[in-house]
């Protein structure tokens, strides 16, 4: 089992661009939940996708949007990138009905924003 | 809303016990993690406790969880140089979907 799987695993973009990051939930969970970890910063939530729709979303600007595939699968797309959106973003599965307890986590997508 | 405080830095040496502590503000949370982050790595689920528990050991580790001051800790016993790493405390947010984390405490482990 890979477990969770998130690319790229490091990237640098310019201000204003937009950028996709990919992640690939554990085998047997449905629900992705996505967070942004700036440097000295605990991990905050974006928002969580179940069924392809998203379910519940942290305190971040529209700029910020994502989508779940049929696959379970999910992206995190980011708009107008500032130079504040540079962060660690990080990726976690579980199983819908499932506490925290069984979230797994992915290595995450280092963003650059220049 | 949801808080969750904890100390910046600790430093310890090799063979001593580390404690690192929390404070968190939603009193509904059920559970309550420490989640452990190496260099350029993810975050990895060390442990967690129910929150009607007053403790749970695993190991190396004890969790304590005091309800009525909202104070968590973690103690690594015999603390070793692969436990030099970061160190999170989190709580559930009221849903009990997104996990609320704290900045982190950086354990340093010395020789």
């Amino acid at each position: 089992d890979a477990g969770v799987t998130q690319s790229p695993t490091h990237l640098i973009k310019t201000r204003g661009q937009q950028v996709t990051l990919r992640c690939s939930p554990k085998s047997g969970h449905d629900t992705v939940s996505w967070y942004q970890q700036a440097l000295g910063q605990g991990p905050q939530f974006i928002f969580q996708y179940y069924e392809e729709e998203e379910r519940q979303r942290g305190n971040f600007p529209d700029r910020f949007s994502g989508h779940q595939f049929p696959n379970y699968s999910s992206e995190l797309n980011v708009n107008a990138l500032l130079l504040g959106d540079s962060a660690l973003y990080l990726c976690a599965s579980s199983r819908r009905g499932q506490t925290n307890t069984e979230a797994f986590f992915g290595q995450g997508t280092r963003l650059t924003v220049v | 809303g949801e808080d969750v405080e904890q100390s910046l830095f600790l430093s310890v040496r090799e063979g001593d016990s580390s404690v690192i502590n929390c404070t968190y503000t939603d009193s509904s949370s059920t559970y309550l993690y420490w989640y452990k982050q190496e260099p350029g790595a993810g975050l990895q689920l060390l442990t967690y406790i129910f929150s009607n528990m007053d403790m749970k050991q695993d190991q190396r580790l004890t969790v304590l969880l005091n309800k009525k001051d909202k104070h968590l800790s973690l103690r690594i016993a015999d603390t070793q140089t692969g436990d030099s790493a970061i160190y999170f405390c989190a709580e559930s947010d009221q849903a009990g979907t997104a996990l609320i984390f704290g900045k982190g405490t950086t354990l340093s482990v010395s020789s």
